[in-house]
């Protein structure tokens, strides 16, 4: 099946810092998601992005399906950006879209 | 919009002991629901999937199994809980190459 690598595993920011985590995978994709999942374990769908560059405040996205990469930029860090960031990519499989993640990236923001 | 139910929030379970958990879906029809686990905080493992009333795919041999009785609901069962099965239950869904949209999950431990 197809994989999916992030990285960092883990990062340690301090408040206000930029930061950007990456995603690679190892086949074609129809779609691409990044996650956050929040210290109470709900996961909250930051963007929905198979190609091209999306901006949603301080946090941007990047995908390049041709070169099979992701990137997803966090910008002017807060507290509440800490948690597990996940890279999920879809293919399309006998009629549905099977989601394959990472093993996330854990951010924690230090004040 | 639509709202993933799940229930129970925790579960505490003795080795041995038989399981069921529930997923509810409003504000959508026909969804494409999924059963994933996640373990130690990191890595979602994907376990069934289903793409209608009575259909349900597994992705990995194990000790557990699901239904789909109705078109809103999915629930994941085992008749014998094992150690190896504690973990974070999500229960997700999405419709064609919509976004994947996640429950609050169901946080299991087994004794």
């Amino acid at each position: 099946g197809i994989q999916v690598e992030q990285s960092p595993p883990d990062l340690i920011l301090q408040e206000g810092a930029n930061s950007t985590l990456r995603c690679n995978f190892s086949d074609s994709v129809n779609n691409l998601q990044w996650f956050h999942q929040n210290p109470w374990g709900q996961l909250i769908n930051l963007f929905y992005i198979p190609s091209g560059t999306k901006q949603n405040g301080r946090l941007s996205a990047t995908t390049v399906a041709t070169e099979r990469y992701s990137l997803l930029y966090i910008s002017s860090s807060q507290t509440t950006d800490s948690g597990v960031y996940f890279c999920a990519v879809e293919r399309k499989t006998g009629g549905y879209q099977k989601v394959t993640f990472g093993i996330g990236t854990k951010l924690q923001v230090i004040p | 919009s639509q709202t993933i139910h799940q229930w129970p929030a925790t579960l505490v379970q003795p080795v041995g002991s038989p399981l069921s958990l529930e997923c509810t879906v409003e504000g959508t029809s026909n969804p494409n629901l999924y059963w994933y686990r996640q373990a130690a905080g990191r890595g979602l493992q994907l376990l069934f999937y289903s793409v209608g009333i009575g259909q349900i795919s597994s992705e990995v041999p194990q000790n557990l199994s699901a239904s789909r009785p109705q078109d809103r609901q999915f629930i994941l069962s085992s008749k014998k809980l094992l150690l190896s099965d504690s973990g974070f239950y999500l229960c997700a869904l999405n419709r064609y190459t919509d976004t994947q949209y996640f429950g609050p999950g169901t946080r299991l431990t087994v004794l």
